[in-house]
């Protein structure tokens, strides 16, 4: 059973646009939600989190907003960068637990 | 700087081989990792340690086995390889206690079981 879900595999903007990443969630026990980067043959680097106390997170291009009614986060990476292409994890720690789980992806194409 | 390595970028193995796949971090976390990347299915969880000598199954422990005899060491074990275990395994150091947890990923191993 999937408790941290991206629904959407990919995603394409042209550059200096919006970008828009969505995740969902069913565990109402998770504590902070994170958004991790990927590029091709390197691990995850870490971009931003949010407590589940928070609504909003913001640094600098990326904001993260969390709606705890519906379950659901967003990563908004304004203006978007043809070197913001990658792939987008969503993830989620489990209180009490520290166990980190993790999305399907989102791969993020950013067009010059 | 916070560094996670992973023993091996690439390794090629045979059906039925006994394979280890090694990650040590200088941060002196707690908390350690092995995931599994597929296309199309994520980061899954195999195993996480929270201590040394502590482990918890993640979501798709079978045929994987782990050792955490000291705290910046943590071994994944493929007890018995085979095709279906191809993949690229990420091993993850993560901070805990009171601070926001926050993940450190080794390189990946991409394994290949022939």
């Amino acid at each position: 059973d999937q408790q941290v879900k991206q629904n959407s595999p990919s995603l394409s903007v042209q550059e200096g646009r919006i970008s828009i990443l969505n995740c969902d969630y069913t565990n109402s026990m998770f504590d902070y939600f994170l958004w991790y980067k990927k590029y091709p043959a390197e691990g995850p680097t870490f971009l931003i989190s949010i407590s589940s106390i928070k609504d909003k997170n913001e640094d600098g291009r990326f904001t993260v907003f969390l709606n705890k009614s519906a379950k659901h986060l967003s990563l908004h990476i304004v203006p978007s960068q043809p070197g913001d292409s990658a792939v987008y994890f969503c993830a989620a720690t489990l209180r009490g637990t520290g166990k980190l789980i993790f999305g399907q992806g989102t791969t993020l194409q950013v067009k010059p | 700087d916070v560094k996670v390595t992973q023993s091996s970028r690439y390794l090629v193995k045979r059906t039925g081989e006994k394979v280890f796949l090694e990650c040590v971090q200088d941060m002196d976390h707690e908390n350690m990792f092995w995931y599994r990347q597929d296309p199309g299915l994520g980061l899954r969880l195999i195993y996480f340690s929270y201590d040394v000598k502590m482990k918890e199954k993640g979501d798709i422990p079978e045929g994987y086995s782990v050792s955490r005899e000291k705290k910046e060491r943590f071994s994944l074990i493929l007890e018995s390889a085979s095709t279906n275990q191809t993949s690229m395994y990420l091993c993850a150091s993560v901070t805990g206690g009171a601070r926001v947890p926050e993940a450190f990923f080794g390189q990946g191993t991409r394994l290949t079981v022939v």
